[in-house]
């Protein structure tokens, strides 16, 4: 079965470097998502990506996050300066379409850990 | 504001045994909700999808039902097993918008 694939698994980073998280969607996918997860709490909205843009990004994903697909099969989200809040697991997600049939294939996520 | 809630927040069950998780939500304007699994450490995994016109899915042993009118859903699941054992989670996407809004989610525990 097609599966969204992230990498790394688990990162560690000081307060203030830049972090990359990177996400494989599945192939025939045109949808893409980040979602992320803060410990005990609830998977939170991020951004989602459509045709080379941003279709929607919520109160969380400010300035100092980008998210960029540079090759057509990549899809990375860049934390330019991380904070210790942002340590969370982070989520990548594809989608087919936006029909309700076409539901979210999520990755196994990357634990970003800031020190 | 849009929000899912969950109960219980946690649950232990023995084995073949069924059990009910509840959720109730206030998105507005509603499109779908799904019932997602997730193991620890995993991505969630979806278990059904159910529009607004649906009241009742199935996947295997997992039934999701749905009332509309008072923005209720359960999740029941029969004859648990070990491999039950995760968090589930309860996603309501509104109109409009590409976002899922996610509940908070029951921790199951299922015990031989």
């Amino acid at each position: 079965e097609p599966e969204v694939t992230q990498t790394p698994s688990h990162q560690v980073t000081q307060m203030g470097q830049e972090v990359i998280l990177r996400c494989v969607p599945i192939s025939n996918h045109l949808y893409f998502y980040w979602y992320r997860q803060i410990l005990g709490q609830k998977v939170e909205f991020l951004v989602s990506f459509y045709n080379n843009e941003i279709s929607e990004k919520s109160e969380i994903f400010d300035d100092q996050f980008s998210v960029e697909r540079p090759d057509g099969s990549n899809f990375t989200l860049k934390i330019r300066s991380t904070k210790l809040e942002d340590s969370a697991m982070y989520f990548c997600a594809s989608s087919e379409g936006q029909e309700v049939d076409y539901g979210y294939t999520f990755g196994s996520g990357t634990r970003l850990t800031v020190v | 504001k849009n929000q899912v809630e969950q109960s219980p927040q946690s649950l232990i069950i023995l084995e073949g045994k069924n059990c009910t998780l509840q959720c109730n939500y206030t998105v507005s304007p509603f499109s779908n909700l799904r019932w997602y699994k997730q193991d620890t450490g995993r991505g969630p995994v979806s278990l059904t999808i159910m529009t607004f016109s649906e009241n009742t899915k199935s996947n295997g042993r997992y039934t999701a039902t749905l009332d509309a009118d008072t923005k209720q859903s359960s999740l029941h699941i029969t004859a648990s097993q070990l491999s039950d054992s995760a968090s589930y989670i309860c996603v309501v996407q509104s109109s409009g918008t590409y976002k899922y809004i996610f509940g908070t989610g029951t921790r199951l525990k299922v015990l031989a």
